[in-house]
């Protein structure tokens, strides 16, 4: 099995721009979709990105991401950060090899 | 609207059971994938157990295999997780998702199954 890592917590002041990254431990990035998921305090998941890049409706367009295969890592960026934007973030990708769905450790985002 | 709502959990001792349950709806159910995943309390999100639409394949993670059993019925939009042998670790909220695209992007609220003596 494969590993996501992301980084434990980032933060940034509200109206900037904070990206944060997953990276893929072995094989490519670009074998399988990531799928980007926010988590508030308190409450369940909800999707923010899924196949690498696409938003489901509803979902801010101040929300994006991408993935490198020259880092092997994918990237969500969020811009023009709000308060309501404090979450944990977590990156999720699906593993052909032994078809088991893997989680990246989450990223806290501090709007502050 | 598409939604998701389990109900289920509850405290049982170490080495019980219990079953939880996802009732769907506001999509054909019995055209998508179904998942659980739960979260220990202060952790972070783990798959538990994946069906397939017409329930022919299954998957669990290596930490509940044996022990899960994941099930639907698509005439009642309805997938189950029983879990026996439970232990202290299998403390957590449980969250069923509907599987799209190596994802998922419907989430339930989650039940709270703690196991505790």
């Amino acid at each position: 099995n494969f590993m996501l890592t992301q980084p434990h917590s980032v933060s940034q002041s509200p109206g900037k721009t904070v990206t944060i990254s997953c990276t893929r431990s072995s094989g490519s990035i670009a074998s399988n979709f990531v799928q980007w998921y926010q988590q508030r305090p308190g409450s369940a998941p909800t999707t923010m990105i899924y196949e690498d890049n696409q938003r489901p409706s509803g979902v801010p367009d101040r929300f994006s991401a991408s993935i490198d295969s020259s880092s092997n890592s994918a990237s969500l960026t969020i811009s023009g950060l709000k308060t309501e934007d404090e979450a944990d973030y977590y990156c999720q990708c699906y593993d052909s090899n032994n078809q088991a769905f893997i989680f990246g450790g989450g990223t806290k985002l501090t709007v502050l | 609207q598409v939604q998701l709502v389990e109900s289920g959990g509850g405290v049982v001792q170490p080495g019980g059971s219990l079953r939880l349950s996802c009732v769907a709806s506001g999509f054909t159910f019995s055209d998508f994938g179904m998942q659980w995943v739960r979260q220990a309390p202060g952790k972070g999100l783990e798959w538990v157990a994946y069906i397939r639409d017409d329930g022919s394949n299954k998957k669990y993670a290596d930490s509940v295999k044996g022990r899960f059993t994941i099930s639907r019925d698509n005439s009642k939009s309805t997938v189950y997780l029983q879990l026996n042998s439970l232990r202290a670790d299998d403390t957590a909220i449980y969250y069923c998702a509907k599987v799209f695209s190596g994802g998922m992007d419907v989430w339930g609220q989650g039940t709270t199954v703690t196991v505790s003596s």
